[in-house]
């Protein structure tokens, strides 16, 4: 079966920009993540879809950040403006419904630079 | 609430010798444990993972991990390093509900030495 698919793999914008990140997990995944590494440090947790509903959104940083999961199948992850602060690696991960809590399957995650 | 401390950001060996990763967890439910590799230029990929029942689990590569609940620790070994298992490893705890939140220590990078 196909894995999770992120794109793109690099993006390099300039402050006050706009970028898009957009993961498609693995057909039939209900449950989707965003994560994100900054600077080296722990991978930490943005935000939890299950199917096109957002289940938990308690990582997101500031309203700057919006997810989003058209009709429960890829999701996008949109920074406007972006600012120094937002560089760094998003990851994706998906997993069947119920397996949520037993691990995921992770993109190779979108490295993020803003210049 | 849920926290990981992986001790070492940085761990050498040589090749052939014991690996050990170590890896401590604070949760206030019973927590599932796992442990995720990254190779460069890679996504993380699932290790070994400890849900329930047997404390001792195995994953892939030769890899296993074992669960101490008094310890708070999840410690991942490898009898013999290979070089192809420089990477980056990541421990996590997520509850054991489907919501699967998981919280990451800061990774620890494994460098093997021929």
């Amino acid at each position: 079966e196909a894995g999770v698919t992120q794109f793109p793999s690099h993006s390099v914008i300039e402050k006050g920009q706009t970028v898009t990140l957009r993961c498609d997990p693995i057909s039939g995944h209900d449950n989707l993540y965003w994560y994100r590494r900054v600077m080296g440090k722990e991978i930490k947790f943005l935000l939890h879809f299950v199917k096109e509903s957002k289940q938990d959104e308690s990582g997101m940083p500031n309203n700057r950040f919006l997810a989003e999961r058209t009709g429960g199948t890829y999701s996008t992850l949109k920074v406007q403006p972006a600012e120094l602060e937002d560089s760094g690696v998003y990851f994706c991960a998906s997993s069947q419904w119920g397996e949520g809590a037993r691990g995921y399957t992770f993109g190779s995650g979108t490295r993020l630079t803003v210049v | 609430a849920q926290s990981v401390t992986q001790l070492g950001s940085h761990v050498s060996v040589s090749e052939g010798a014991l690996v050990l990763l170590r890896c401590n967890y604070s949760s206030s439910v019973p927590p599932y444990l796992f442990w995720y590799v990254q190779y460069p230029n890679q996504g993380l990929q699932l290790l070994l993972k400890y849900t329930t029942g047997a404390t001792l689990v195995k994953g892939i590569n030769g890899f296993e991990a074992e669960f101490k609940k008094s310890e708070t620790s999840f410690h991942l070994t490898k009898p013999s390093a290979h070089m192809s298992d420089a990477a980056e490893y990541f421990c996590a705890v997520s509850p054991n509900t489907n919501a699967g939140k998981s919280t990451f220590g800061d990774g620890t990078t494994l460098t093997v030495k021929p």
